[in-house]
Formats: C-alpha cells, sequence, structure tokens
C-alpha cells in the first residue's frame, strides 16, 4: 500500500522567512495531494492541494509542488507569521484506491 | 453552517467497557472516515465508508468496528477497549476521498 514519509519533523523559523516542508511517497498511481495545518487543540484543516496533472499550485503565501519523477511534493510558505506556527500534514490517495494515507506531520515554529 | 460533529469529546474508561463514539455531518458527503492521532504518527486511517452500508479497513482497523446505516452518521465501535487504544480520534467526511476532507472535533478517549 502506499506509504507516506514526511520532512522535518520539527522546523523552527524566523517570523519573515521563508518555510519548507517535504513529503514522499510510494506509490506512483496516486494522484490527489493535500496538505493540513493543525493548530493546538484544534482539528486539522485543508489550507491547499495539488492533484497529478499539475506541477505546482499558490494561494497567496503558501505553494505546493509536485514532483511525479521523483514521486515527492513539497509545501512551502512565504513570509511566515506567528499564526503560522502548527502542526502540518501531507497526504496522498489515488482514484479507485480509498484510503488517504498521511505523513507523520512537521512542527512549525515560527519566532517573532 | 457545514460541520461535522463528535460526541462524546473526553472519554475516560476501562479496559473491556464497550464504547461507542458517534460522528454526523451535515453536507451530505459520501465519504466517511475515522483516524486516530499519536504523537509521532501522525494521522492513521481506522476505517472508511464510500457510502451507506459500504465500508473497509484502514491502515489500523485492528479492535474497532463501524457502521453506515445512514449516510449522516458513521460511529465508531471499541467492543472491548485497551490501554493501546488511548488516542485523540477524529471523525472526517468528504465528496469522496480525493476531495477536502472535513474534520470533527475530536475524541479524546483515555483506556485504563
Amino acid at each position: 500500500g502506499e506509504n507516506v514519509e514526511q520532512h522535518p519533523s520539527t522546523l523552527s523559523v524566523q517570523e519573515g522567512d521563508s518555510a519548507v516542508i517535504k513529503c514522499t511517497y510510494s506509490d506512483s498511481a496516486s494522484n490527489y495531494f493535500p496538505w493540513y495545518k493543525q493548530e493546538l487543540g484544534k482539528r486539522p484543516q485543508l489550507i491547499i492541494d495539488i492533484r497529478s496533472n499539475v506541477g505546482e499550485k499558490k494561494d497567496q503565501r503558501i505553494a505546493v509542488t509536485l514532483n511525479k519523477t521523483a514521486k515527492h511534493f513539497s509545501l512551502h510558505i512565504t513570509e511566515t507569521q506567528p499564526e503560522d506556527s502548527a502542526v502540518y500534514f501531507c497526504a496522498a490517495s489515488m482514484t479507485g484506491f480509498q484510503k488517504l494515507v498521511f505523513g507523520t506531520g512537521t512542527r512549525l515554529l515560527v519566532s517573532p | 453552517e457545514a460541520q461535522v460533529t463528535q460526541n462524546p469529546r473526553y472519554l475516560i474508561t476501562v479496559t473491556g467497557k464497550k464504547l461507542t463514539v458517534t460522528c454526523s455531518q451535515n453536507m451530505n458527503h459520501e465519504y466517511m472516515s475515522w483516524y486516530r492521532q499519536d504523537p509521532g504518527l501522525g494521522l492513521r486511517q481506522i476505517y472508511y465508508s464510500m457510502n451507506v452500508e459500504v465500508t473497509d479497513k484502514g491502515d489500523v482497523p485492528e479492535g474497532y468496528k463501524v457502521s453506515r446505516k445512514e449516510k449522516r452518521n458513521f460511529p465508531l465501535i471499541l467492543e472491548s477497549p485497551s490501554p493501546n487504544q488511548t488516542s485523540l480520534y477524529f471523525c472526517a467526511s468528504s465528496f469522496t476521498v480525493g476531495h477536502e476532507q472535513y474534520f470533527g472535533p475530536g475524541t479524546r478517549l483515555t483506556v485504563t
């Protein structure tokens, strides 16, 4: 089955810096890659997603890139702010295979 | 208001005492899923359901049961809870596995 690895497990940056979180997946048939943000004590919420027919997607300060050949995808956050501090999860799934497999999460800390 | 609800939010129980965690969504979603969240392990899928009366195992189904008799409800049943099932549980729903998953608020379960 699908396996998703996520790195780093923790990431500390200064406010205004960029942050990059990387995930690799094992099954080349995976075609949907969402990213979820979980603030302390809250439920995970989708922040951005990408499908395998697209190489990059942006939404204001957040972007996701996908490299199908290498089977990895990354979350990029620019101009980080303290409110970006949270745990971020990547995930992967494929049409016809109804499971959604999550990475182990990255705790991002943005210091003022 | 579109939402996923779970009850109870907190539960402390003893080994072997059957319990049910309820999950309900009001978005007419076909796909529903249960996850457990443990430190360092991320979100792991327990069971999922693609529609009424259609359920299947996720990655960590041992010790759990589910049912989907109505589209809006997807209860999680622990027939004989054990301490290793102490965890934070999330229910989620979406149109399909390849769409945004809406998470419930979580149920923190402690089994002593």
